[in-house]
């Protein structure tokens, strides 16, 4: 049980486009989920929070018009990174967690590549 | 604010018994996590501790002490394939959901 789906696993776009990345959890409702972004050799950092029908909590120094943020139901959140730049290249991780349970469940990751 | 320390890597052998520690200064503290990350691959959820003491569970074990801000991940029994990078992460006090993750530790496990 837990599992979490991301979608895609990898992209490569070319800059000044957008790509969306889904994150979904298979089995079980997710009243928050979580972007992470990790740069090679580096730890996880959060980018947002989301809850489901609400509007994501965004962290200090992260754009909310660049990294869009879609949380429209309990097994699914979408985020959005628009006009992408090579520097927007990264390791992007969703995570979920369950209403009762204190644990977070990760994503598989999707790794973009920003030309 | 958190700040939260970890050895960037260590070797171990197969069979061997390794401890991973990992310090922390929280502006609160609700809980602290241990993952377990395989190169390119999505932190898998190893352990969880909230009260001082020592979860088992397995080959692996927690140990945490809130009044000194230190805890250690204890792996028994090495085997290569938990060669991987370790990561500590700490729940705030205050926003409750969020957490707040170490560099990490990268163990290698030898022959």
């Amino acid at each position: 049980g837990a599992v979490v789906s991301q979608h895609p696993s990898w992209v490569i776009c070319k800059s000044g486009t957008s790509v969306k990345i889904e994150c979904r959890s298979l089995d079980f409702q997710a009243t928050t989920m979580f972007w992470y972004r990790q740069f090679p050799k580096q730890s996880l950092m959060l980018m947002a929070t989301s809850n489901e029908g609400s509007k994501a909590t965004y962290e200090q120094g992260v754009e909310k018009d660049k990294f869009l943020i879609n949380h429209a139901s309990l097994t699914l959140s979408t985020l959005t990174v628009t006009s992408a730049h090579p520097e927007d290249s990264s390791f992007y991780i969703c995570s979920a967690r369950p209403g009762i349970r204190i644990e977070q469940y990760f994503g598989p990751g999707t790794r973009l590549t920003v030309t | 604010g958190q700040n939260i320390d970890q050895p960037t890597e260590m070797t171990a052998t197969e069979g061997a018994i390794v401890q991973i520690n990992c310090t922390y200064q929280t502006s609160g503290f609700n809980g602290l996590f241990w993952y377990q990350q395989h190169a390119g691959e999505a932190p898998t959820f190893l352990s969880y501790n909230v009260l001082d003491g020592l979860e088992e569970k397995g080959r692996f074990s927690s140990f945490l002490s809130r009044s000194k801000g230190y805890s250690y991940l204890l792996l028994k029994e090495l085997q290569m394939k938990d060669s991987a990078s370790y990561l500590c992460a700490v729940r705030d006090g205050l926003r409750y959901s969020t957490l707040t993750f170490g560099k990490g530790t990268m163990l290698l496990v030898s022959p």
